[in-house]
């Protein structure tokens, strides 16, 4: 168990549809990182906040946005969905604003775009 | 562009050999570099990493080995074991030149088989 709580496990909706994915950080760590990874390919890094900011973007879309909250919580909020974005979702969480301190992933969010 | 590549999708081994999962990267501004191991519905698991400084990294039965001129690096498992059997991704950093602040690159991952 890494720590990390992702919620849901799976998330069905269709085309057009907004949702929320939400993510706890291990206790203690500052840093909330997300990931998407679509079929066949590697995790793709998103966007990362550290303690209620954010720090780094990726490729995010701009239909996606994420915040992380005093609680240090973390949701990311996809609008407009697309066949495309459905993707295994991973919130991954470290104690420090780098990436490469061994991240601590949560199981993932399955969503399906139909 | 990938910048990150895991050319094998998959490897299979025999229990008790050796497993080499090879990873090669075109940035060379990366210098940091990291192992995660997956298995079926978990997040990746932090395995062992290296940085530009080094040229090998040995943690228990797993070791890094890192080639900068040849932008590859490798994770070699000895002895493999059955719970070796997960996707393996190699990921890597720009810690020096950019402070780490970014995201990982992953690659797309290797499947490891480990065969009784």
């Amino acid at each position: 168990d890494s720590g990390v709580t992702q919620t849901p496990k799976h998330l069905i909706t269709a085309t057009g549809q907004r949702v929320t994915l939400r993510c706890s950080p291990r206790s203690g760590d500052l840093s909330v990182y997300w990931y998407q990874q679509s079929l066949d390919q590697g995790l793709q890094f998103l966007i990362q906040y550290y303690n209620g900011e954010e720090r780094a973007k990726g490729n995010i879309l701009e239909r996606f946005s994420a915040q992380q909250f005093p609680d240090l919580h973390s949701e990311l909020n996809l609008s407009s969905l697309e066949l495309g974005d459905s993707a295994l979702y991973f919130c991954a969480s470290s104690p420090r604003d780098t990436s490469i301190s061994p991240l601590h992933f949560g199981n993932g969010t399955r969503l399906t775009v139909t | 562009d990938q910048q990150v590549k895991q050319n094998s999708p998959s490897l299979s081994v025999q229990e008790g050999r050796i497993s080499i999962l090879n990873c090669d990267y075109t940035n060379s501004m990366f210098d940091y570099f990291l192992w995660y191991k997956k298995y079926p519905a978990e997040g990746p698991t932090f395995l062992i990493s290296i940085s530009s400084i080094k040229d090998k990294n040995e943690d228990g039965r797993f070791t890094v080995f890192l080639n900068k001129s040849a932008k590859h690096l490798s994770l070699h498992i000895v002895p493999s074991q059955p719970g070796d059997s997960a996707v393996y991704f190699c990921a890597a950093n720009e810690m020096y030149s950019g402070g780490g602040a970014d995201g990982l690159t992953f690659g797309k991952g290797t499947h490891l088989i480990i065969q009784p």
